[in-house]
């Protein structure tokens, strides 16, 4: 059984476009991240969600936005995609936000052309 | 200068040796410190957590955390092929919220 599962695997579209990504864990985590891997494999979280509050990373465009319908479900919505959001994307979840380990989808790579 | 640096190798070597892998930090508030192991089209999974200063081990794994000097290490004993992927160290100080991690070591092992 996937802990964080994440679809698509694959996402191939045109600049301009709206696509979503989407998260499920059933570890019963509490809080549940995006984060973004690029190219040089540095991982940068993107936000965090936990008991409704969401704390977003202040360099990410707000053409990327978060929803929660619950607590094991963590989408990611993106409005008119640019060459620049080409990159792999995580959804993690943990415990609690409070140090505890996190545990990984397999990503997300899209590719904008 | 990053907060995390970590050199990306790659790294490669024969079935049995010892690996050290290594990463730096400039944030003196940092005291929980993870690695990663991530496969190929995959997601990291974590391998060691540790709190502070200190040793750690589990198996053929030891992580190693120096918070005078900044520094932290994996060592992987008896290495095999399986071994074979991207180590990331990943710290962080008050929550999740503020974890860095580091760019990542590619490490082959070849029988």
């Amino acid at each position: 059984d996937t802990a964080v599962s994440q679809t698509p695997k694959y996402l191939v579209t045109q600049m301009g476009n709206d696509k979503s990504i989407k998260c499920e864990q059933n570890l019963g985590h509490d809080t549940m991240y995006w984060y973004k891997q690029d190219s040089k494999k540095f991982l940068k979280i993107m936000f965090s969600y936990n008991n409704k509050e969401l704390i977003i990373n202040e360099t990410v465009p707000n053409r990327f936005s978060p929803k929660s319908p619950d607590k094991a479900h963590l989408n990611l919505h993106i409005n008119s995609l640019e060459l620049g959001d080409s990159a792999v994307y995580f959804c993690a979840s943990s415990q609690s936000q409070d140090n505890s380990p996190l545990h990984f989808g397999n990503g997300t790579r899209l590719t904008v052309t | 200068q990053k907060e995390v640096e970590q050199d990306p190798g790659p790294l490669s070597v024969p079935e049995g040796a010892i690996v050290s892998l290594n990463c730096t930090y400039s944030n003196s508030a940092f005291q929980y410190f993870m690695w990663y192991r991530q496969y190929s089209r995959k997601g990291p999974e974590l391998l060691m957590y540790t709190y502070s200063s200190g040793n750690k081990e589990d198996g053929r794994f030891t992580a190693q955390v120096d918070k005078s000097s900044k520094y932290i290490s994996l060592f992987i004993r008896d290495s095999q092929p399986s071994d074979s992927a991207t180590y990331l160290c990943a710290m962080s100080s008050y929550n999740n919220n503020d974890m860095r991690f580091g760019a990542g070591t590619r490490l082959t092992v070849k029988p």
